[in-house]
């Protein structure tokens, strides 16, 4: 599969709990996205990276929420103490340009 | 302020008909509109972009239309079928100059085709 991976496709944690996603995008792209989309919604960007540059970070939702690529080819968010508003479907999403985004079939998290 | 409004936000059409989802945007920086369709449990894919110089695009049985004086887009798809039952979401970017990047997304339109 040569499209943009994620890693879990479900998770399921404990309000209060760190958790930590991993995204795989498709190997050409130096561009990377993260999007959060609740139900009923449609994905909402929270940052992303050119190679392993965080050019935007400004809109993640707080600051329990990071994110790192460190040698410009996967990625991971972070979202420390959870809770249950973090509830919600974590896309990922790549490109070499600013157009064309592909994205992957996203980690669902659960906050119990 | 969401920037990307999108309508309707759910639409039943029979199977060969022709639903019309629309899009109006605030930031006239925006210089790329895409369509997306997402099934569920899937990321949204990709369908159809234009950029504001052009009036229409066409790809298969999907067109978009586009006024820039009036800030709106729309997408037609010609020849429905059960299997375009989906969730498009319009969307749009700033992708010249610098400043913040990433899409906005309008809150998605649920079609349903029946047979």
């Amino acid at each position: 599969d040569t499209g943009v991976s994620q890693d879990p496709r479900h998770k399921i944690t404990k309000r209060g709990q760190n958790v930590t996603f991993r995204c795989d995008p498709i190997s050409e792209h130096n561009r990377l996205y993260w999007y959060r989309q609740t139900l009923g919604q449609g994905p909402e960007f929270l940052t992303y990276f050119q190679n392993e540059a965080q050019l935007e970070k400004s809109r993640l939702l707080s600051d329990r929420f990071s994110a790192e690529r460190p040698k410009g080819s996967f990625s991971t968010l972070e979202i420390q103490r959870t809770e249950q508003g973090d509830s919600a479907m974590y896309l990922c999403a790549s490109n070499q340009n600013r157009e064309k985004l592909f994205f992957g079939s996203g980690t669902q998290l659960s906050v119990l | 302020q969401q920037q990307v409004k999108q309508s309707p936000q759910s639409l039943i059409v029979q199977k060969g008909g022709i639903p019309i989802i629309n899009c109006a945007y605030e930031n006239t920086a925006f210089d790329y509109f895409p369509w997306y369709q997402q099934f569920p449990g899937k990321g949204p894919a990709l369908l159809i972009a234009i950029r504001p110089d052009v009036s229409e695009k066409k790809e298969g049985r999907f067109t978009i239309s586009f006024n820039k004086s009036a800030k709106q887009f729309s997408l037609h798809i010609m020849d429905s079928q059960p299997g375009d039952s989906a969730t498009y979401f319009c969307a749009a970017s700033v992708t010249s100059g610098g400043g913040a990047d990433g899409l906005t997304f309008g809150k998605g339109t649920h079609l349903i085709i029946q047979p």
